[in-house]
């Protein structure tokens, strides 16, 4: 099985702040990666398929890039609306892991 | 609208079963790939079964040989039956459309299983 380890497993940071997570797979995974966002309470949403590419709707400020067993999401400038747990997810064969999550907070 | 809604959610026995539906609006389920995941209290997300449109299933090993995914094509439909319930299967039971070269797209809101005595 792919495993997904996630870095920070939380972080802190103020509205305007550039925030960067990183996904790493315990083997190559191609550019078969996603990321969602999931606030408390609430089902989880997609960002980032494919490794890098947007997901309708999503605001420009998120970013992703990599491939093989290293991941990044990124966002550019955090907003207010921008604090939650993000995951990455491999899609490459089965079982489709997930990563254990990063909770963005507020400084 | 595209839409997926859990049901069948519960308190349960340890070594019971029970059966979770999900039933789509918007898409066609068997012309999908739809999964579960789930979720337990303050922990991350875990894929558990998935059916493909040509009827193939895949599950993790942890519910292997105890739950079960099928579909309903007249009703459009989702179901998956747990047996053989323990503690560790407490968890929030997300239905989730996978979108061929995208990702897990479509969310339902979940429903809550409790396993305990």
């Amino acid at each position: 099985d792919i495993q997904l380890t996630q870095s920070p497993s939380s972080l802190s940071a103020s509205v305007g702040d550039k925030v960067t997570i990183t996904c790493r797979a315990n083997d190559g995974i191609g550019s078969y990666l996603a990321w969602y966002q999931q606030k408390p309470g609430k089902a989880p949403k997609l960002l980032i398929y494919s490794a890098s590419t947007l997901h309708s709707g999503v605001p420009s400020r998120f970013s992703g890039s990599g491939s093989g067993t290293k991941f990044t999401l990124t966002i550019s400038s955090l907003q207010p609306e921008d604090f939650a747990t993000y995951y990455c997810q491999q899609l490459h064969n089965y079982p489709r892991t997930f990563g254990p999550g990063t909770k963005v907070d507020i400084k | 609208e595209v839409l997926l809604v859990e049901s069948g959610g519960g308190l349960i026995h340890p070594g019971g079963s029970l059966r979770l539906s999900c039933i789509a609006s918007g898409f066609i389920v068997s012309e999908n790939y739809i999964n579960w995941v789930r979720q337990a209290p303050g922990k991350g997300l875990e894929w558990v079964s998935v059916v493909v449109p040509g009827g193939r299933t895949h599950y993790s090993d942890s519910v292997k040989g105890r739950f079960s995914i099928s579909r309903d094509t007249s009703k459009n439909t989702l179901s998956l039956q747990m047996n053989n319930l323990t503690a560790e299967d407490t968890a929030l039971y997300f239905c989730v459309r996978y979108s061929f070269g995208s990702a897990f797209d479509i969310w339902g809101q979940g429903t809550l299983v409790a396993v305990s005595s």
